[in-house]
């Protein structure tokens, strides 16, 4: 079964610094692999994803993320932070297994709380 | 385009009661997923559908149920509802291909008193 690791239950980061939120994953397959932010009192939005080919990928809200294969790692990053950025983030893994291992469940870490101080 | 609707947004029940919570998507989305967000514990998964009529189980089911009777729609039943149930409950849905992500809805916090 798939499992997503999250290690920083708080990650504080200075406005205008770069920021990065950890994330590791376990999958039999390969992976794909998300990164959501959750603002207070309020659903989980989409911020970007990797399914295949350049392992830098971009997303919303000028982030982007790191896949790393052989660390099984799958880092939120930041080159500037900005207040606006403090939330909660998750980060989620798919196992795409082949065949009958195939397994359609998404599922998240404990999440990071992020904290931009001004 | 209202995307993922969850009713109610908010619900009180004394122990020993039952609900349904409401999930409706108008994507046309055949996959669709039950959520419960607690402090220190992130999300977990208590049941999940590929498709009308289908149903599975996630890392938390027990205590839980739910039916997909038609694909807009996906309902969380709790038929004898515990203390250890109080939390906040998100549904997603997210297309037919892995690799598409899921878009929520906005949650429903239930508290059992």
């Amino acid at each position: 079964a798939q499992s997503v690791a999250q290690p920083e239950d708080q990650v504080n980061v200075a406005e205008g610094n770069p920021l990065t939120v950890k994330c590791t994953y376990s999958v039999s397959g390969n992976p794909y692999l998300f990164w959501y932010v959750q603002y207070p009192n309020r659903g989980l939005q989409f911020l970007l994803k990797y399914i295949t080919g350049d392992n830098l990928v971009k997303g919303s809200y000028g982030f982007e993320a790191e896949f790393n294969k052989s660390q099984t790692s799958f880092h939120l990053k930041k080159p500037s932070a900005l207040v606006s950025d403090s939330a909660l983030y998750f980060c989620a893994v798919r196992d795409m297994a082949p065949g009958m291992n195939r397994d359609d469940k998404i599922i998240f870490g404990k999440g990071t709380r992020l904290h931009i101080l001004p | 385009n209202a995307g993922v609707t969850q009713t109610p947004k908010f619900r009180v029940l004394k122990t020993g009661q039952s609900m349904t919570l409401l999930c409706a998507q108008d994507m046309n989305h055949e996959y669709m997923y039950w959520y419960r967000q607690d402090p220190g514990m992130g999300l977990r998964l208590i049941h999940y559908s590929v498709g009308e009529g289908t149903t599975a189980k996630g890392e938390v089911p027990d205590g839980y149920n739910v039916s997909r009777l038609k694909k807009q729609n996906f309902l969380l039943g709790l038929e004898s509802a515990a203390p250890s149930q109080t939390s906040v409950y998100f549904c997603a849905s997210s297309e037919d291909r892995e690799n598409t992500e899921a878009f929520f809805g906005q949650g429903t916090r239930l508290t059992v008193v």
